[in-house]
């Protein structure tokens, strides 16, 4: 059974258009996220709810839209594409715990996005 | 200042070497932190918590020096299978709602027959 699923596995659009990508977790985490993975494979945070409501929202430009529509499930919508949203998208999920080492992040596979 | 460094690498090692990893983050406020492994086209994977004890696991061994600011990773006997980018992760807060990983660009290790 797989424990963070991302759908789709690949995307290949054209520039201009809206693509969503979709993750669930089965580990019963309250806390969601949506990771970019640029060219130079450096990873970094984009989203985090916890128990549907938005906790972290770095720097993101506003064509990209998270949505919870319950704690086992946080979705991407990116609206406009642009070529320099080409990157791989990593969904991950956690238990909220203040004990050292425990707030372990478990990953989908990703979903490689390319526009074209 | 980048919020967590590594050496990218590549380091090159035969099987059987022994390896160290070294990394070192900006926030001294860091509560936790990890060594996560990626191979290539596939998502990160943990490999060990780092306690402020210093732990092992196998061949195996993460050190933290909180005063240094300073995270190492050791691997002993490398196997080929031990090919991999090893991420260098801190978080910032212990625990809570406000989860958040900062990943350091990872260091490319190949371990040669």
């Amino acid at each position: 059974d797989t424990a963070v699923s991302q759908t789709p596995k690949y995307l290949v659009t054209q520039m201009g258009n809206d693509k969503s990508i979709k993750c669930e977790q089965n580990l019963g985490h309250d806390t969601m996220y949506w990771y970019k993975q640029d060219s130079k494979k450096f990873l970094k945070i984009m989203f985090s709810y916890n128990n549907k409501e938005l906790i972290i929202n770095e720097t993101v430009p506003n064509r990209f839209s998270p949505k919870s529509p319950d704690k086992a499930h946080l979705n991407l919508h990116i609206n406009s594409l642009e070529l320099g949203d080409s990157a791989v998208y990593f969904c991950a999920s956690s238990s909220r715990t203040g004990e050292e080492g425990k707030n372990i992040q478990y990953f989908g596979a990703g979903t490689r996005l390319s526009v074209l | 200042r980048k919020e967590v460094e590594q050496d990218p690498g590549p380091f090159n090692v035969p099987e059987g070497a022994t390896v160290a990893f070294n990394c070192t983050y900006s926030n001294s406020a860091s509560q936790s932190f990890f060594w996560y492994r990626q191979d290539c086209r596939k998502e990160p994977k943990l490999l060990m918590s780092v306690y402020s004890s210093g732990n092992e696991d196998g061949r195996f061994t993460a050190q933290l020096n909180r005063a240094s600011q300073y995270i190492s990773l050791l691997i002993r006997d490398s196997k080929l299978s031990d090919s991999a980018t090893y991420l260098c992760v801190v978080n910032p807060f212990y625990g809570g709602a406000t989860n958040k990983l900062i990943f350091g660009t990872g260091t490319l290790l190949a371990v040669q027959p």
